[in-house]
């Protein structure tokens, strides 16, 4: 069983709206938390790295939050725009367990 | 500008002819990184040179080598390609193996085995 899942698999919203993808991970203890954004073809960028003792980090548009107690995190993502049509990808540090990612597609 | 260069960005070989991947980087960090992404899947850490200490995952086939002749280069050598090698293979580069060290990725080389 991978130690860190993503959901959903696969997301479309509207140009403009807000999303959340989550991940649950069962690694621990970690040593900090990283969500990347994948372009089709390009290498991962890194959105946000968190601490397990901290519970939010932002970044623009992208917040992503931090449960250490649940084992839950999420990214939240404010007034998509089509650029945010990317692969999602939650990573736990220890030994970097990628998790499989979340292909979000924005549509105007 | 510092950045990480992958070449080349797509590479066609034949099923068990030796290839290789380049990797240079101009942000003169210590660390550098090897990563395989099969479609539809994470990226998988095959291997990470500190420094000119070569560190390789427990998993990674012995057909995957890997040399750093210099700090600003580093090759991937896939000895006997399978069809089962094809896939995304990304560097990273980062200042230090700390677990807060934030990575640089390349924008990849796509490889192809026939």
């Amino acid at each position: 069983k991978n130690q860190v899942e993503q959901s959903p698999q696969s997301l479309i919203i509207l140009e403009g709206k807000n999303c959340t993808l989550q991940c649950n991970y069962t690694v621990s203890p970690f040593s900090n938390l990283r969500w990347y954004k994948q372009d089709t073809g390009r290498g991962p960028v890194s959105l946000t790295i968190m601490t397990f003792s901290e519970n939010t980090k932002s970044n623009g548009r992208y917040t992503a939050t931090l449960d250490a107690d649940t084992k839950q995190s999420s990214l939240h993502i404010t007034a998509s725009q089509l650029s945010d049509s990317a692969s999602y990808i939650c990573v736990v540090v220890v030994d970097m367990r990628f998790g499989a990612g979340t292909r979000l597609t924005v549509k105007p | 500008d510092a950045m990480v260069i992958q070449n080349p960005r797509y590479q066609v070989t034949q099923f068990g002819k030796p290839v290789t991947l380049s990797c240079s980087q101009t942000l003169n960090h210590n660390v550098m990184y090897w990563y395989q992404q099969k479609s539809s899947q994470a990226p998988k850490l095959l291997f990470h040179y500190y420094d000119k200490d070569f560190n390789n995952e427990a998993d990674t086939p012995d057909n995957f080598q890997s040399r750093r002749p210099n700090t600003s280069f580093c090759f991937l050598d896939i000895r006997s390609p399978g069809l089962g090698d094809a896939a995304m293979y990304l560097c990273a580069t980062s200042g230090g193996p700390g677990r807060t060290d934030t990575q640089y990725f390349g924008p990849g080389t796509r490889l192809t085995v026939l």
